[in-house]
């Protein structure tokens, strides 16, 4: 079975730094770009991030630039969202999900989402 | 980049067909045939249901389809059934590069 499972997320205070974590199983990690989504309670979707399969490229979102940085370990079938500089409009449940191929930019697979709040 | 702009909300009785409009720009919609719809139901990850404009993934009902024309891309769910109530949301690849969604419409089932 394809899934993906986040960890990572807790109540931080503002300015301060957290890491996401995504395992991945069931499916070829090297094969795929991934992504973080979040979700802020009762909002919408807004992508965050992207690397591609072979962690040589990433994108960001402008609302994350400079502050946030993605990563993938494929010896331990993980994805990673390094968070700096935390804000009140970073707290939202941040969804690991897969790319539906190479770079579609689809979200074909989702985690169930971690929850980060950051608040003094 | 400014989110898509989607109806905050829509309804429809079992049965009947409604379709979600997703307004865009030519810097991510008008200009790239990259656009999806996600169905999201309360405490539920999305799911894909719409890619490449109106691709559907394997598994999902052919009552979802999708469309564009020019900057506004659009959903149709014909023969509305109670497990629609759901959220759903637009996005699409952009210039920059990057990806938007739209801000989401609540879909009511009457």
């Amino acid at each position: 079975e394809v899934q993906l499972v986040e960890s990572g997320g807790v109540v931080v205070e503002p300015g301060g730094s957290l890491r996401l974590s995504c395992a991945a199983s069931g499916f070829t990690f090297d094969d795929f770009a991934m992504h973080w989504v979040r979700q802020a309670p009762g909002k919408g979707l807004e992508w965050v991030s992207l690397i591609t399969w072979d962690g040589g490229t990433t994108y960001y979102a402008d609302s994350v630039k400079g502050r946030f940085t993605i990563s993938r370990d494929t010896s331990k079938n993980s994805l990673y969202l390094q968070m700096n500089s935390l804000r009140s409009e970073d707290s939202a449940l941040y969804y690991c999900a897969k790319d539906k191929g190479w770079l579609t930019w689809y979200f074909d697979v989702w985690g169930r989402g971690t929850l980060v709040t950051v608040s003094s | 980049q400014s989110a898509l702009t989607q109806p905050a909300a829509v309804s429809g009785s079992p049965g009947q067909s409604i379709t979600i409009p997703c307004t865009g720009t030519s810097s991510d919609v008008g200009g790239y045939n990259y656009v999806s719809w996600y169905q999201q139901h309360p405490g539920k990850a999305p799911k894909l249901l719409i890619y490449d404009v109106n691709n559907r993934p394997s598994g999902v009902s052919n009552r979802f389809s999708g469309s564009k024309s020019g900057n506004t891309a659009s959903l149709t769910i014909s023969g509305l059934q109670a497990e629609d109530e759901a959220e759903y949301y637009c996005s699409s690849y952009t210039s920059s590069p990057t990806l938007v969604f739209g801000g989401g419409t609540k879909l009511t089932v009457l």
